[in-house]
């Protein structure tokens, strides 16, 4: 049982790059959503899915965009890499409105130069 | 959205006493409040959570009370060991399907 799987690990980039996070998860859940984690700010959310074809901002959605085509993948994709995107991101399967355990990925550390 | 506040950001503790992280929170009608653990290089997992029809959980040296008229929750760690040491986040829902995090506590217990 994977649970959730996200790559790549690790990633640099140029500022003006762009590049899709993979997020896949074999635990049926309808609600996933990415963070990023940035010293002393705790994990802030991006975007959140609640189910196929249905996504949605969290509190830090710009320069990022998501789609949900399966309720098993949900991408995130960064459109033109910007400095102030350097972070750790993290997907995560489950939680949200159900109230119930978040299953998070291992995480994708990110440096944009 | 909802508020999340999360003390103390660092704790370091002797082996084998006790930790006490606490939140607080703004929306009331927050019913649901998870205690994550973060270890080096890896993704938050959630350790133990209480919801609002209750004031404390235990799971044996981990507990969680929640104060609903003060707006905060807790987490307490008893007879603290090395593994122990990680950053800690509390978190909660806000309205609609997201879910708002605290900014995390690193805890070190010293053996």
């Amino acid at each position: 049982n994977a649970g959730v799987t996200q790559t790549p690990k690790f990633q640099v980039l140029k500022t003006g790059q762009s590049m899709t996070l993979q997020c896949a998860q074999d635990m049926n859940h309808e609600y996933m959503s990415w963070y990023r984690q940035d010293p002393g700010m705790g994990l802030r959310l991006i975007h959140y899915s609640v189910g196929a074809g249905i996504t949605d901002q969290g509190e830090v959605p710009n320069g990022y965009n998501v789609s949900r085509s399966t309720t098993e993948d949900f991408p995130l994709r960064l459109l033109s890499a910007a400095p102030s995107q350097t972070s750790v991101y993290f997907c995560a399967s489950g939680g949200g409105a159900r109230n119930t355990e978040a299953f998070f990925g291992q995480g994708t550390r990110l440096t944009v130069v | 959205g909802e508020n999340v506040e999360q003390h103390p950001s660092t704790l370091s503790v002797q082996e084998g006493d006790s930790a006490v992280i606490k939140c607080t929170y703004s929306d009331s009608a927050s019913n649901y409040f998870p205690w994550y653990k973060q270890e080096l290089g890896k993704g938050p997992q959630l350790i133990i959570d209480i919801r609002s029809n209750v004031g404390e959980k235990k799971d044996q040296r981990i507990a969680v009370t929640l104060n609903k008229t003060a707006k905060h929750f807790s987490l307490h760690i008893t007879e603290t060991q090395p593994e122990d040491s990680a950053v800690y986040f509390c978190a909660t829902p806000g309205t609609g399907n997201q879910f708002y995090f605290g900014t995390g506590t690193s805890l070190t217990v010293i053996p």
